[in-house]
């Protein structure tokens, strides 16, 4: 079983430049969540989605866009990258909403110069 | 908005020696849940903790829930070297639906 794949792994990004990281799972997860990840401060939650064709804003949105056209399938797209938006990115899956486990990929490091 | 934070945020220990991480959030938590994260990895679900109070083990790992429910424990017996990680622990308030993880606490364990 192959779980939460994230895809690239690595990146690394001129500022202004934009892309999409793409975050698929085999579970037949409904819940779906984007963080970043810096040092010393946890994960932040970006955007999340409870649904097929539904996302909703988290903790720290700006300078980035999702889309859930599948409930497979979860994009996470910066438009124009910042310097501050190096990081590293989880994406993470669950089956229901607050008592149950996430299941995280392996995770995007991403570079913006 | 809701805060949670870890102490210590590091904690060098020498094998053998036991380990503790304490969270604690700015609101009363709904649950609590345990993730570990091993260096260069992501995290991996450990534990959910509902009722106030609550004590689970798992192993070498005890975990508390607070009277309150707003505070939880992680304890580590004798530590190895396979603990080495990142403890984070994750929060949900009232009829959340979103998870707001701790600070987190990186554990080094010495031979």
């Amino acid at each position: 079983n192959a779980g939460v794949t994230q895809t690239p792994k690595f990146r690394v990004l001129k500022t202004g430049q934009s892309m999409t990281l793409l975050c698929a799972q085999d579970m037949n997860h409904e819940y779906m969540y984007w963080y970043r990840q810096d040092p010393g401060m946890g994960l932040r939650l970006i955007h999340y989605s409870v649904g097929e064709g539904t996302t909703a804003k988290g903790e720290v949105p700006d300078g980035y866009n999702v889309s859930r056209l599948k409930k497979q399938n979860f994009l996470l797209g910066l438009e124009s990258a910042a310097p501050s938006q190096t990081s590293v990115y989880f994406c993470a899956s669950s089956r229901g909403n607050r008592n149950q486990p996430q299941h995280f990929g392996d995770g995007t490091r991403l570079s913006i110069l | 908005g809701q805060q949670v934070m870890q102490i210590p945020q590091y904690q060098h220990v020498q094998e053998g020696e036991d380990f503790t991480t304490y969270c604690n959030s700015s609101t009363t938590l709904s649950n609590i849940q345990w993730y570990k994260q091993r260096p260069g990895g992501h995290p991996v679900f450990l534990i959910q903790l509902v009722k106030s109070g609550e004590v689970k083990k798992q192993k070498r790992l005890t975990f508390q829930f607070g009277e309150a429910k707003k505070n939880s424990s992680l304890h580590i017996t004798a530590t190895q070297t396979t603990d080495v990680g990142t403890y984070f622990c994750a929060g949900v308030t009232g009829g959340g639906n979103k998870l707001t993880f701790g600070t987190g606490t990186q554990l080094k364990v010495e031979l």
